[in-house]
């Protein structure tokens, strides 16, 4: 069975500075994993997604994800904080044939001047 | 082009009552997903449909709650007889149908549902 965990509900960090969001998986196949991001009573917007091939993905609003399969973890990061990240951040991954999603509980981010 | 659309986008109902949300999936995506995200279980997968069939609906709490699609576009959740614990917010995806490839999901703003 599919499983992800998100470490830490809430980040904080200044703008500017470095964003890192961690995400750790359990798959007994190869997986499919995925970032989305949830703004203020808005729907889940993709960011980025890994399925094969190069692992460090690049997604949208200068996000970048490094999947690491010997440390089951696909942690997000960006650079350089803007004040427009605060969000919510969802890591996920595939389970089934159906492409149905197993999320983790989610990061809150919060930039601060 | 229009999105994944759900309505109402938020709903307050008394305990006991039945309920019907509704989603406009992206036109010609086959496939369509719906998931509940409440504060204490997160996000969970509900039921998937492809085309007006349900082969997943693994992920359904109780017997109250069932789902339909039709003419393999809009699709209804309903929620029968409320409880408190339903309270949520249900969002609904939907994806193109790939063959061979893995399908992004669109997801919809959601309905806000409180049970009163």
């Amino acid at each position: 069975a599919q499983s992800v965990t998100q470490l830490g509900s809430h980040v904080s960090v200044s703008e500017g500075a470095l964003v890192l969001l961690r995400c750790n998986y359990s798959s007994s196949v190869p997986p499919y994993l995925f970032w989305y991001v949830q703004y203020p009573n808005q729907g889940l917007q993709l960011l980025l997604k890994y399925t094969t091939g190069a692992t460090l993905v690049k997604g949208i609003n200068g996000f970048e994800a490094e999947f690491k399969k010997s440390e089951t973890s696909f942690h997000l990061t960006k650079p350089s904080a803007h004040m427009s990240d605060a969000a919510e951040y969802f890591c996920a991954v595939r389970a089934g044939g159906y492409n149905k999603l197993i999320f983790g509980a989610g990061t809150r981010l919060a930039v601060h001047p | 082009g229009a999105g994944v659309s759900q309505s109402p986008s938020n709903k307050v109902t008394e305990k006991g009552k039945d309920v019907e949300l509704r989603c406009d999936p992206i036109s010609g995506h086959t496939a369509l997903y719906w998931y509940r995200q409440s504060l204490g279980q997160g996000l969970e997968f509900l039921i998937y449909f492809q085309g007006n069939s349900a082969p997943d609906k693994s992920g359904l709490p109780s017997d109250r709650f069932s789902a339909e699609r039709t003419g393999g576009s809009v699709s209804t959740l309903t929620i029968q007889r409320t409880q408190q614990e339903d309270s949520a917010v249900y969002l609904c995806a939907s994806s193109p149908l790939e063959a061979g490839g893995l399908y992004e999901q669109y997801f919809g703003p959601g309905t806000r549902l409180t049970v009163t």
